[in-house]
């Protein structure tokens, strides 16, 4: 079967970096996404990867490892708002997107 | 401003009745999308369509219907046959199969 894991919940501090981990084993690659989701609200978009190596985009980086079926999300100079849960998401061989649980990510001050 | 809109945010009904849930969206995208979000669970995806007056069945299409008769407009109908409907509904659309889904607001039905 078809299977993303990531933790359930973390906590960090204000100011501080915190990676979020996401395995995935499914039925063919076509990239992995992560979004942001504030609760009670739309998913949003914060990267896409397809190839090995770190896509670098402001405070947030996202790491892909194909060969050991791996992600992590990085959030650099945490801010209260990032307080949110991060969604993991793989688009298998049909193209269709394989979601994770998401992490609730809790911001400390 | 381009984007994506569901209505109602909140919505309350009595089991045994249908309801339809509104999906409308102005960003020219082909591929539209319908998934449900229970806690502690991924989004699960009920019907997809790729193209007008086409559509296909995701994980859990059981109990529930969609049409797509415009390019703008993907609504969901949770029938009375869905035996446990109250979820926070997704409606996502597309550009095509590799790219970004965007999201609307969400419809949370609960079912009395």
């Amino acid at each position: 079967g078809q299977n993303i894991d990531q933790p359930t919940e973390m906590t960090a501090t204000e100011g501080a970096i915190v990676q979020i981990n996401c395995t995935y084993q499914t039925s063919g690659f076509n990239g992995l996404f992560w979004y942001q989701q504030h609760a009670g609200e739309a998913p949003t978009f914060l990267s896409y990867n397809v190839l090995d190596g770190l896509e670098e985009k402001g405070r947030f980086s996202s790491f892909l490892s194909r060969s050991k079926g791996y992600s992590y999300l990085l959030l650099k100079e945490l801010q209260m708002k990032d307080s949110a849960s991060y969604l993991c998401a793989v688009m298998d061989s049909n193209y269709q997107l394989i979601w994770g649980a998401g992490t609730k990510l809790i911001i400390k001050p | 401003d381009g984007g994506i809109t569901q209505s109602p945010k909140y919505l309350f009904r009595k089991e045994g009745q249908n309801v339809t849930l509104s999906c409308e969206q102005n960003l020219n995208h082909d591929a539209m999308y319908w998934y449900r979000q229970d806690p502690g669970q991924g989004l699960r995806l009920i019907y997809y369509s790729q193209i007008v007056n086409d559509f296909q069945k995701g994980d859990i299409a059981e109990g529930y219907s969609v049409s797509r008769e415009k390019k703008e407009s993907f609504p969901l109908t949770v029938t009375s046959a869905q035996k446990n409907p109250t979820a926070f509904y997704l409606c996502a659309s597309s550009t095509g199969d590799y790219n970004e889904q965007f999201f609307g607001p969400g419809t949370r039905l609960t079912v009395l």
